[in-house]
């Protein structure tokens, strides 16, 4: 079946780089997200990528995606407290538009000032 | 703000009873998902909904059912409540051709 892993916690210092990995099992994934949670907040989509590509970048974000090794990684660049909450890598099947997302359980990044 | 209403924001049931929970999907926006959050099972499909017809079921429980109108909001209804079921719940909307699902704020369910 599907699934998608991430460590729990990642902790940075501000201003340093935060990269947050993730390893999905479905090798037929069509869209790979990464989604951002604040504390008592929803989930913002953050940047998406498609299965075919290798690398995203949205300004401080970089995505990257290795195919072969199922696996997907977050890069914030510049890492300020703002950045603070638990980031969810998510996976989508886009088969006859049945798309619903499985989530990772969500990486919690901490600031150390 | 994504665009995405959700109501009531947070609601506290006893076990045993009915809850309904309700969603406005962005404006032409056709696709409404249902996501549930809680503690031990994390973030989860529900179910998907297209133009008012059912497109794909996750986890839900057989207790739990979902319809989405011909105005396009939609509403989850969770019926036999148990303490289990409390958790977060999120709507989510996509337009027709696009890859990014919008999620809402979210309902807390609470069931005591």
């Amino acid at each position: 079946g599907e699934d998608v892993e991430q460590s729990l916690f990642l902790s940075v210092r501000e201003g340093d780089s935060s990269v947050i990995n993730c390893t999905y099992t479905d090798s037929s994934s069509t869209y790979l997200y990464w989604y951002k949670q604040e504390p008592g907040a929803g989930l913002q989509l953050l940047t998406y990528i498609f299965s075919n590509m290798d690398m995203k970048q949205d300004q401080r974000l970089t995505v990257l995606l290795n195919k072969k090794d199922k696996h997907l990684s977050l890069r914030i660049a510049d890492t300020q407290t703002g950045d603070s909450a638990i980031y969810f890598c998510a996976e989508s099947y886009s088969g006859g538009g049945a798309d619903g997302l499985t989530f990772g359980k969500g990486t919690h990044l901490i600031i150390q000032p | 703000d994504s665009g995405v209403t959700q109501t009531p924001k947070h609601l506290i049931t006893a076990t045993g009873q009915r809850v309904t929970l309700r969603c406005s999907p962005r404006s032409g926006d056709l696709s409404v998902y249902w996501y549930q959050q809680s503690l031990d099972q994390g973030l989860q499909f529900l179910i998907q909904y297209y133009n008012g017809e059912e497109r794909a079921k996750g986890n839900i429980l057989e207790r739990f059912s979902a319809q989405q109108f011909p105005d396009l909001h939609s509403e989850l209804n969770l019926s036999s409540l148990e303490l289990g079921d409390s958790a977060l719940y999120f709507c989510a909307s996509k337009t027709s051709g696009l890859y990014e699902q919008y999620f809402g704020p979210g309902t807390r369910l609470t069931v005591t």
